[in-house]
């Protein structure tokens, strides 16, 4: 299986830039999404396709990446982006998620 | 808007069955890819289902192939997951979800939860 791998935790202030990071164990092409999801809520896509930005979701956040490196920003971080980030693939089967890089805000 | 309200979770014992229900709406679901995926507690999303747009392609991955079965009625607009022989570790919350292609899970359901335990 494919295995992606992102840094535990990250503290910021809000105003700042965060860079979010996901590195798959192999290839995926330009096949990688983006999901917030808040305590006691479903995940919400934010970005499709490494550097899409899903329907509504402001363009505070982007994406970038591909091949094996991919990368999720915000900027600038606001107080209601406080979150678990999880990255996800679709290139490989089986789909396989991230653990997730929870954001707190200092 | 779209809506997905998943239905038919609790607690159940292993080796026993369960099944899953997903209520679709604010789209025209016949046109979409549908999907299950859970969420262990306190853990990480872990794909377990998708089914093609007329039910005739479904993809799972090895931890529950052969247990678990997911199909859809187009004309309720409605997805099912028959799950089996369930064990401790499929313990977790399902959340439906709308898929996109192969461009990630764009709607999810607020989830069901599922708890396999004697």
């Amino acid at each position: 299986d494919t295995v992606l791998t992102q840094s535990p935790a990250l503290a910021v202030s809000p105003g700042e830039r965060v860079s979010i990071s996901c590195r798959a164990s192999e290839g995926v092409n330009s096949y990688m999404h983006w999901y917030q999801q808040k305590p006691g809520q479903q995940p919400k896509l934010l970005i499709y396709k490494a550097s899409n930005l899903a329907s509504g979701v402001p363009a505070r956040f982007s994406g970038s990446g591909s091949g094996t490196d991919f990368t999720l920003t915000i900027d600038p971080v606001e107080a209601d982006d406080t979150a678990t980030y999880f990255c996800q693939q679709s290139w490989n089967d089986p789909y396989t998620f991230g653990a997730g890089t929870k954001l707190e805000l200092k | 808007e779209v809506q997905l309200v998943e239905s038919g979770g609790g607690l159940v014992q292993p080796g026993r069955s369960l099944k899953l229900s997903c209520a679709a709406s604010g789209f025209t679901f016949s046109n979409y890819y549908m999907a299950w995926v859970r969420q262990a507690p306190k853990k990480g999303l872990e794909w377990v289902a998708t089914i093609s747009t007329s039910g005739s392609r479904t993809y799972y991955p090895d931890s529950v192939k052969g247990r678990f079965t997911i199909s859809r009625d187009n004309a309720k607009s409605s997805l099912y997951l028959q799950m089996n022989s369930l064990k401790s570790e499929d313990t977790a919350t399902y959340y439906c979800a709308r898929q996109r292609s192969s461009e990630g899970f764009d709607y999810w359901g607020q989830g069901v939860m599922v708890t396999v335990s004697s």
